[in-house]
């Protein structure tokens, strides 16, 4: 069946400028994640929901960043005011629910100019 | 969550048994061991799950000794398409605990 899907696959946008970035889960999982990972290390945990609440924001760098899941399905991950630090490859992760096994989709990655 | 220790990078024959290991010492009772691999430019791939029993799967085998200490996961016949960093995770299964990626295994598949 159809994996974690995110798009856009590359994103190149200027400092200062607001970015979107979408992850479609797989079917049926309530649960959805985000990571962000930097050249050369593992991915690093930003936020999950459950349904469409953000059960746990503790990974988001600053107030820059935020997410949401309004139908709980489709999740958007903003960043506004774009930093070249920013600059990275952003992974979104579905699960059949908070226990299970999660899976990857191919990532997104930005760059800030 | 415990923490994993592996090695940076390995090396191995193709046709050969890929034998990676992993040191998770302050495992708890409650948390399991999985294995993803992330192949150059793509999303982590899950690879296998378990909690002390050894598991098998059509990818993998992952071996974990009795005192939970440490685990080794096995590709029975690494072909040059299982060059990756493969990471080790030790993950509680109780309500939406994120995955932690240490730095994991840079295996090397050769032909």
């Amino acid at each position: 069946g159809a994996g974690v899907s995110q798009t856009p696959s590359n994103k190149v946008t200027e400092k200062g400028k607001y970015v979107e970035l979408r992850c479609d889960p797989i079917s049926g999982h309530t649960a959805l994640y985000w990571y962000r990972q930097s050249l050369g290390q593992g991915p690093e945990f930003l936020i999950y929901f459950q349904g469409t609440g953000a059960a746990d924001d503790s990974g988001l760098p600053n107030d820059r960043f935020f997410a949401v899941r309004p139908e709980g399905s489709v999740s958007t991950l903003k960043i506004q005011r774009t930093e070249r630090g920013d600059s990275a490859v952003y992974l979104c992760a579905s699960s059949v629910n908070l226990q299970e096994t999660q899976y990857f989709g191919p990532g997104t990655r930005l760059l800030v100019l | 969550d415990a923490k994993t220790t592996q090695p940076p990078s390995m090396d191995c024959a193709e046709g050969r048994a890929a034998n990676l290991p992993c040191n998770h010492s302050t495992i708890s009772g409650n948390e399991y061991v999985y294995w993803y691999r992330q192949i150059h430019s793509q999303g982590p791939q899950y690879i296998i799950h378990g909690l002390k029993n050894n598991e098998t799967n059509e990818m993998a085998s992952l071996i974990i000794t009795e005192d939970r200490k440490s685990s080794t996961l096995i590709l029975p016949h690494a072909t040059l398409r299982d060059t990756a960093v493969y990471y080790c995770i030790v993950r509680a299964y109780n309500a939406g605990n994120m995955l932690t990626f240490g730095g994991g295994t840079r295996l090397m598949v050769k032909p």
